[in-house]
């Protein structure tokens, strides 16, 4: 079974830019989520998607991050403009519908905002 | 909101001796609590978890956890510890709406 698949795995880029990030989630699975993971932290759930509705979107800062589902499989998360404090790893997640599966993580993007 | 803390930011064990990664958590309903590892440059890889029944669950690499719901806890445990389990590990909580809070990670180091 492929697992989740993320790219790309590094960035640095200058603040005020803007990035994208793309998600391809293990077949069938009706759940993804995006983590902004800070050097020294835990995850932090950013958005979580069921199939291509957006099921909790609480973190995420609206005012410069966006996603998006289309048609409920791969996923772009987008920061646009970059600050230096969204320098982080975003992690993607995912999982079958119910409350009680694990979810299955990709390897992660390093963004260095400079 | 749920939430999850662990209060210990490193845990220090000989090899061969029993290690525990302490979790607490507080969630309203039921907790489905989940423990996570998180090896240098590498994803965050499943362990186990607790939905219901037995409060020790077992899980991958020889891990257990044990639910405590007086308490509130769900601590990591392992008989006996090997250099290889040095790594971040993570506690996790997630509640009704399926969302899920993670801990800010305990280091284990494993000295041979």
């Amino acid at each position: 079974e492929a697992g989740v698949a993320q790219s790309p795995r590094y960035k640095i880029i200058e603040k005020r830019q803007s990035v994208a990030f793309w998600c391809n989630p293990i077949s069938g699975h009706a759940t993804l989520y995006w983590y902004q993971q800070i050097l020294g932290q835990g995850p932090k759930l950013l958005i979580q998607f069921q199939n291509n509705g957006v099921v909790d979107d609480s973190q995420l800062p609206k005012d410069r991050f966006s996603a998006e589902r289309l048609k409920g499989v791969d996923s772009t998360l987008k920061i646009q403009p970059a600050k230096l404090e969204d320098s982080a790893v975003y992690l993607c997640a995912s999982s079958y519908l119910t409350t009680v599966n694990e979810q299955f993580f990709g390897p992660g993007t390093r963004l260095t905002v400079l | 909101a749920q939430s999850v803390a662990q209060p210990e930011d490193q845990v220090n064990v000989a090899e061969g001796n029993p290690l525990t990664v302490k979790c607490t958590y507080s969630v309203s309903g039921n907790p489905y609590l989940f423990w996570y590892v998180q090896y240098p440059n590498r994803g965050l890889q499943f362990l186990l978890k607790y939905i219901t029944g037995d409060n020790l669950v077992k899980g991958s690499y020889g891990f257990e956890a044990e639910f405590n719901k007086s308490q509130t806890s769900f601590h990591l445990k392992k008989p006996s510890a090997l250099v290889s389990d040095s790594a971040l590990y993570f506690c996790a909580v997630r509640g009704n709406n399926n969302d899920m809070r993670f801990g800010a990670g305990t280091r284990l180091t494993v000295k041979p």
